[in-house]
């Protein structure tokens, strides 16, 4: 019962590298969508896809990018690290773009 | 814009206490509203959903109800344990569709013992 699995959990980038978190879901969700998470701003939406081949822009898309090649897996790419993009990743998925979202375990991103 | 409002930040209780936590949102054109429930270091768990055509709904000791036309919804947890100390986020689905979910900023319920 894995539901939405993201990794790696933990990242310590330097300035200008660039990675990829992955994020899975076993639930055949069409809608899933990337947040990031930091100290008194809440949750961000950064980018989202609602199905396989679909994506768009959530409120803070710069310096990230996303493909949706199938239905099960959604990855975050940073282009080239920057320290502003230290922050706790979420991934998260939901049957629609109006159902119950189910979100991943987080993926903690520190950018020296 | 659609905002979402949870009052107070943090709140401390003894165990046992009745408590409720507030969500408020200033538009009441949502389609469901959602409570989770984050631990620290951890991802958020879904607690309770409330769909549109639904005012309230109930888990064993969690029962959330939404107020469209006042622009409320609130978490009652009866009878409180400290395994209930976490921090309890509730989010709005707009009627325009998930991309436009709009977060609170949640309240850290402290229970102890």
């Amino acid at each position: 019962n894995a539901g939405v699995t993201q990794t790696p959990k933990f990242q310590v980038l330097k300035t200008g590298q660039s990675m990829t978190l992955q994020c899975a879901q076993d639930m055949n969700h069409e809608y899933m969508s990337w947040y990031r998470q930091d100290p008194g701003m809440g949750l961000r939406l950064i980018h989202y896809s609602v199905g396989a081949g679909i994506t768009d822009q959530g409120e803070v898309p710069n310096g990230y990018n996303v493909s949706r090649s199938t239905t099960e897996d959604f990855p975050l790419r940073l282009l080239s690290a920057a320290p502003s993009q230290t922050s706790v990743y979420f991934c998260a998925s939901s049957y629609a773009t109006i159902g119950e979202l189910f979100f991943g375990e987080g993926s903690r991103l520190t950018v020296l | 814009k659609q905002e979402v409002t949870q009052i107070p930040a943090a709140l401390s209780v003894p165990e046992g206490e009745n408590l409720v936590l507030n969500c408020s949102f200033t538009d009441s054109a949502i389609y469901n509203l959602q409570w989770f429930r984050q631990d620290p270091g951890k991802g958020l768990t879904s607690l309770l959903l409330i769909q549109s055509s639904q005012r309230e709904q109930t888990s064993g000791r969690l029962n959330a109800s939404l107020d469209k036309s006042s622009g409320r919804s609130t978490l009652y947890i009866a009878a409180s344990q400290p395994g209930d100390s976490a921090t309890y986020l509730c989010v709005s689905y707009p009627q325009g569709g998930s991309e436009k979910l709009v977060f609170g900023k949640g309240t850290k319920l402290t229970v102890n013992p």
